[in-house]
């Protein structure tokens, strides 16, 4: 069973930084794309980053290019996203998710909560 | 990038069927087989039900479908359960800086 369990989730200061974590198991966790999706409680799904199976090629939104960074460590199939200079925007549930073949997402964790304010 | 445009909600009676539509772009969905469609109920995260365009998960009811035309895509639910009541995203591959982009999800009503 694959499953995908997300943390870090705080309540940060604007201009403050996070890393998110997420442990994977029930796949062969080196084989796939991941990526990180956020969404505002009670509104839609916004795709934040992704990064390769080799961590080769990274892709970010344009409203994280340059703040955050996704990493992966392979040995531990473990995700990563590390989250600077935060903007009150930023506050959202951050989900983890396994990519598919192509551009889509087969299994999501239950996420993880940022809050972002003063 | 603007998000794909999606009804904000649609309704309809048990056994009926229902389309909820989703429109972007021929940089997004009108160029590319490459949209799906999740369903998410209250507070839960969302879950696959169709990918590129028409192809259906192991384990997801028949009863869903998805289709495309031109820019447009299309999920159709069929039989409507009552358990269908949910919010639906779609979500497409996108040749523009921003790599996939989100519709701004459907609330669907069982009456």
């Amino acid at each position: 069973e694959v499953q995908l369990l997300e943390s870090g989730g705080v309540v940060e200061q604007p201009g403050g930084s996070l890393r998110l974590s997420c442990a994977a198991s029930g796949f062969t966790f080196e084989d796939y794309t991941m990526h990180w999706v956020r969404q505002v409680p009670g509104r839609g799904l916004d795709w934040v980053s992704l990064i390769s199976w080799d961590g080769g090629s990274t892709y970010y939104a344009d409203s994280v290019k340059g703040r955050f960074t996704i990493s992966r460590d392979n040995s531990k199939s473990s995700l990563y996203l590390q989250m600077n200079s935060l903007r009150t925007e930023d506050a959202a549930m951050y989900y983890c998710v396994k990519g598919g073949k192509e551009f889509h997402f087969d299994y999501w964790g239950q996420g993880t909560l940022v809050s972002v304010s003063s | 990038q603007s998000a794909l445009t999606q009804p904000a909600s649609v309704s309809g009676s048990p056994g009926q069927s229902i389309t909820i539509s989703c429109t972007g772009t021929s940089s997004d969905v009108g160029g590319y087989d490459y949209v799906s469609w999740y369903q998410q109920h209250p507070g839960k995260a969302p879950n696959l039900i169709i990918y590129d365009v028409s192809n259906r998960p192991s384990g997801v009811s028949n009863r869903f479908s998805g289709s495309k035309s031109g820019n447009t895509a299309s999920l159709i639910i069929s039989g409507l359960q009552a358990e269908d009541e949910a919010d639906y995203y779609c979500s497409s591959y996108s040749s523009s800086t921003t790599l996939v982009i989100f519709g701004g999800g459907t609330k669907l009503t069982v009456l």
